[in-house]
């Protein structure tokens, strides 16, 4: 167990919808980043949080957004939902600012289809 | 801007074999080189890093090497067991806050 806790681990919804993802770091964690994996694919970065500011943004679509809460629980929202937003959402956390100065350890993901 | 090539995709060894998986990594200025296995249903896990100012780390029967010359790293799982079947998955980062990933190897070991 990483520690690291995302809801819900499954999520349907149709097209044109909005979800929000929730993750909630290790305790002691600062730093959290959100990627997205697609099928048979690699993990692409969205954003990174620190400290409830934003520090980071990788392939994010502007019908995505994020923020991390002063009780640094974060969220992921995507709005105008796709099919091909159809994929596994992960969310990690750390201990620093940096990702080269502390390992990130990854939830279990939600998993989100969109039909 | 940065990018990290990750060679197999698939590999299939039998148990007792080893295992290597290569990546190479477009920044330069990349200094942490991290490792994760997938398995079904669950996030990554770190299994391992090596940082820019050592060329080889070695746990038990996992190994990486780097070469910053060729800025390119590798895996390396000795004596493989059924339980190493997973997908792999190298990174790199600079002294930016992106942690970018391989496209991941999904590796077999059959008994």
């Amino acid at each position: 167990d990483s520690g690291v806790t995302q809801t819900p681990k499954h999520l349907i919804t149709a097209t044109g919808q909005r979800v929000t993802l929730r993750c909630s770091p290790r305790s002691g964690d600062l730093s959290v980043y959100w990627y997205q994996q697609s099928l048979d694919q690699g993990l692409q970065f969205l954003i990174h949080y620190y400290n409830g500011e934003e520090r980071a943004k990788g392939n994010i679509l502007e019908r995505f957004s994020a923020q991390q809460f002063p009780d640094l629980h974060s969220e992921l929202n995507l709005s105008s939902l796709e099919l091909g937003d159809s994929a596994l959402y992960f969310c990690a956390s750390s201990v620093a600012l940096r990702s080269a100065e502390s390992p990130l350890h990854f939830g279990n993901g939600t998993r989100l289809t969109v039909t | 801007g940065e990018n990290v090539e990750q060679h197999p995709s698939t590999l299939s060894v039998q148990e007792g074999d080893s295992a290597v998986i290569k990546c190479t990594y477009s920044d330069s200025a990349s200094n942490y080189f991290p490792w994760y296995k997938q398995e079904l249903g669950k996030g990554p896990q770190l299994i391992i890093d090596i940082r820019s100012n050592v060329g080889e780390k070695k746990d038990q029967r996992i190994a990486v090497t780097l070469n910053k010359t060729a800025k390119h790293f590798s895996l390396h799982i000795t004596e493989t067991q059924p339980e190493d079947s997973a997908v792999y998955f190298c990174a790199a980062s600079s002294n930016t806050d992106k942690l970018i990933f391989g496209t991941g190897t999904r590796l077999q070991v059959f008994p």
